[in-house]
């Protein structure tokens, strides 16, 4: 199956600083991405999904502002956290999917922690 | 709209013993289900997907499933635990639009020596 890579795997920040996520596709082309969103305990929440070279589309009551997606090729997409919150503190799960493949890649995460 | 509900957010069982794992969900179409499993530092890993072609779903690793219409289930069993099958369980129904995959909450299985 496909291997999907996140970076980091593990992070933590200031308030108020931001953070980038990296989630790379390593075995095919990533026509569409998606980023979720868990907390402890609950089940993963989509936040966005992005096809590369167009803008993200964001689910209901995600901030596009806060948070900044960037489809920059079929193998690269990033998720950056603006000015972060402690109340941002989540795992952070990207997942892709390409060509006539309907399953889903799941990456292994990001864990965020603002202090 | 479509939602699934994991019934139980952490199971224990014995190695060797049968495991079930259950989901129910909520459709008004017919629903396209699947369960996935995530092992800690591990994406999630596809387990075994219904897609109406048959009512009993054998996925990898010895687990199925099987889709109940008249319960509105679709619970994950295997005959025999191992313990490397400790991990956190998802239940997900892909919603009208393609991309929308809707998560349960999680099942936590602990398989005891």
């Amino acid at each position: 199956g496909a291997v999907v890579s996140q970076h980091p795997s593990r992070v933590i920040c200031k308030s108020g600083t931001s953070v980038k996520i990296e989630c790379r596709s390593l075995d095919f082309q990533a026509t569409t991405m998606f980023w979720y969103r868990q907390f402890p305990k609950q089940s993963l929440m989509l936040m966005a999904t992005s096809n590369e070279g167009s803008k993200a589309t964001y689910e209901q009551g995600v901030e596009k502002d806060k948070f900044l997606i960037n489809h920059a090729s079929l193998t690269l997409s990033t998720l950056t956290v603006t000015s972060a919150h402690p109340e941002d503190s989540s795992f952070y799960i990207c997942s892709i999917k390409g060509g006539t493949r309907d399953t889903q890649y799941f990456g292994p995460g990001t864990r965020l922690t603002v202090l | 709209a479509q939602s699934v509900t994991q019934l139980d957010s952490h199971v224990s069982v014995s190695e060797g013993t049968p495991v079930l794992l259950r989901c129910n969900y909520s459709s008004s179409y017919s629903p396209s289900l699947s369960w996935y499993v995530q092992h800690p530092n591990k994406g999630l890993q596809l387990l075994l997907k219904y897609t109406s072609a048959a009512t009993l779903v054998k996925g990898i690793n010895g687990f199925e499933a099987e889709f109940k219409k008249s319960e509105t289930s679709f619970h994950l069993t295997k005959p025999s635990a191992h313990m490397s099958d400790a991990a956190e369980y998802f239940c997900v129904v892909r919603g009208n639009n393609n991309n929308d995959m809707r998560f349960g909450a999680g099942t936590r299985l602990t398989v005891k020596p």
